[in-house]
């Protein structure tokens, strides 16, 4: 099974503000690498897509980066609805598809 | 527009089983792959299973194989989990997901609101 590490667990920044997150991988998992947002109380929602893919609707703050074992979610200038949990799941090497435990973005 | 109602939650004995049902709409429900994605309490998220919408292939994580049945009525737009011989670490909102492929990618476009199901004496 495939380890997805995240960090940090929490990145406290203000708006306007760049979040950079890691998430990395046990093993090589090519580019199959998803991130997802999650606010307090809601669902998921998909991101990113094959590391760098960003998903319908998604704005073109969130860009995302990475092969291999390495992977980074850039939100450029964080909005004041962009601070939430950011999950990284891996799709190379299933069942089971593995999420990472997620990095906190919290208002300073 | 797409539309997935997870409902079935509730509090069960341990041993006990459940059932969950996910009603979808706004899609062709036969050629996409659903999964089941849990969240335990404060915790993050875990994946439970997986169908697709083809051959019907399943998928379990270990944490529940044997136990738990995901199963699909495609002439109803129906995904269910049936869930068996329930633990306490089972307890978590439940969701389902739709894939953006007919096969199982983990790549979940649509999610339900989540249905929590607690296992508690």
């Amino acid at each position: 099974e495939i380890v997805l590490t995240q960090s940090p667990a929490t990145l406290s920044l203000s708006p306007g503000e760049r979040a950079t997150l890691s998430c990395r991988a046990s093993q090589s998992v090519n580019n199959y690498l998803a991130w997802y947002q999650q606010k307090p109380g809601q669902a998921p929602r998909l991101l990113i897509y094959n590391a760098s893919n960003r998903a319908t609707g998604i704005p073109a703050r969130f860009s995302g980066s990475g092969s291999g074992t390495d992977f980074t979610l850039t939100i450029s200038s964080l909005e004041p609805e962009d601070f939430a949990v950011y999950y990284c799941l891996q799709r190379s090497n299933w069942p089971p598809w593995t999420f990472g435990q997620g990095t906190k973005v919290e208002i300073k | 527009e797409v539309q997935l109602l997870e409902s079935g939650g509730g509090l069960v004995q341990p041993g006990g089983s459940l059932r969950l049902s996910c009603a979808v709409s706004g899609f062709i429900f036969d050629n996409y792959a659903m999964s089941w994605v849990r969240q335990a309490p404060g915790k993050g998220l875990e994946w439970v299973s997986g169908k697709s919408g083809s051959d019907g292939t399943t998928y379990y994580a270990d944490s529940v194989k044997g136990r738990f049945t995901i199963s699909r009525d495609n002439s109803k737009n129906m995904l269910y989990l049936q869930m068996n011989s329930l633990r306490a670490e089972d307890t978590a909102v439940y969701y389902c997901a739709k894939d953006r492929y007919l096969v199982v990618t983990a790549i979940y476009d649509y999610w339900g609101q989540g249905t929590l199901v607690t296992v508690s004496s």
